[in-house]
């Protein structure tokens, strides 16, 4: 299995303008998370969703963020407008089954100057 | 803010040696679980413990549980050059968090060869 895959890697982006992840998780995983890093904060939970369905999107920042995972192998975070405070690597997870291990894919840098 | 603080921030050592750290949390969980991640990478599991286990190992890895407490330690023993990393507690709370994982702030340990 080729894991769960992000796209793209690294985004360098200015102010404002608008920044799409993208999340591949691993086939038949019913649960996908979204998570941000930063040294500040560390690993910040966003939002995640079962069978395609948000199910918490308390950790989402702002109206800014918006997720989505219009079927079970594809979800997308959105920023939009984005801001330098958005700065961080952002992550994708998925998992077999709630209580289950995470598997986490390589994980999408973004730097918004 | 995250829960479960992770002790110590950070640990350096020298091959050989073993390696403790220690994760609390404030509120009832479902299970604990243990990440790893390289520096630049995405997160690895590396063991689950569920609340009503104590103690459970995996090759030199040894993670305990103690629920009156609401404490967890990761033992690695005779550490490698290779086990450099960032070490995360990760917590499933109880009740209507089912499935979802909030991450202490993580360790960094160093192997020295």
């Amino acid at each position: 299995d080729a894991g769960v895959i992000q796209s793209p890697r690294h985004e360098v982006t200015e102010m404002g303008q608008e920044v799409t992840l993208r999340c591949k998780p691993i086939s038949g995983h019913d649960y996908l998370f979204w998570y941000r890093q930063t040294m500040m904060r560390g690993l910040e939970l966003l939002i995640y969703f079962n069978n395609n369905v948000p199910i918490d999107d308390s950790g989402m920042p702002e109206d800014r963020f918006s997720a989505k995972m219009p079927n079970a192998s594809f979800s997308t975070l959105k920023i939009q407008p984005s801001e330098p405070r958005d700065s961080a690597v952002y992550f994708c997870a998925s998992s077999q089954t709630s209580s289950g291990e995470l598997f986490f894919g390589e994980g999408s840098r973004l730097t918004v100057l | 803010s995250q829960q479960g603080e992770e002790d110590p921030q950070a640990l350096s050592i020298q091959e050989g040696e073993n390696a403790t750290m220690n994760c609390s949390y404030k509120t009832s969980i479902n299970n604990l679980q243990w990440y790893r991640q390289n520096s630049g990478r995405g997160l690895v599991h590396l063991i689950l413990i569920r609340s009503n286990e104590r103690e459970k190992h995996s090759g030199r890895l040894r993670v305990t549980l103690d629920t009156s407490k609401k404490s967890s330690s990761l033992l690695i023993t005779a550490s490698r050059a290779a086990d450099t990393a960032s070490y995360f507690c990760a917590k499933e709370e109880g009740g209507t968090s089912y499935g979802k994982l909030t991450f202490g702030q993580g360790t960094i340990l160093t192997v020295h060869p």
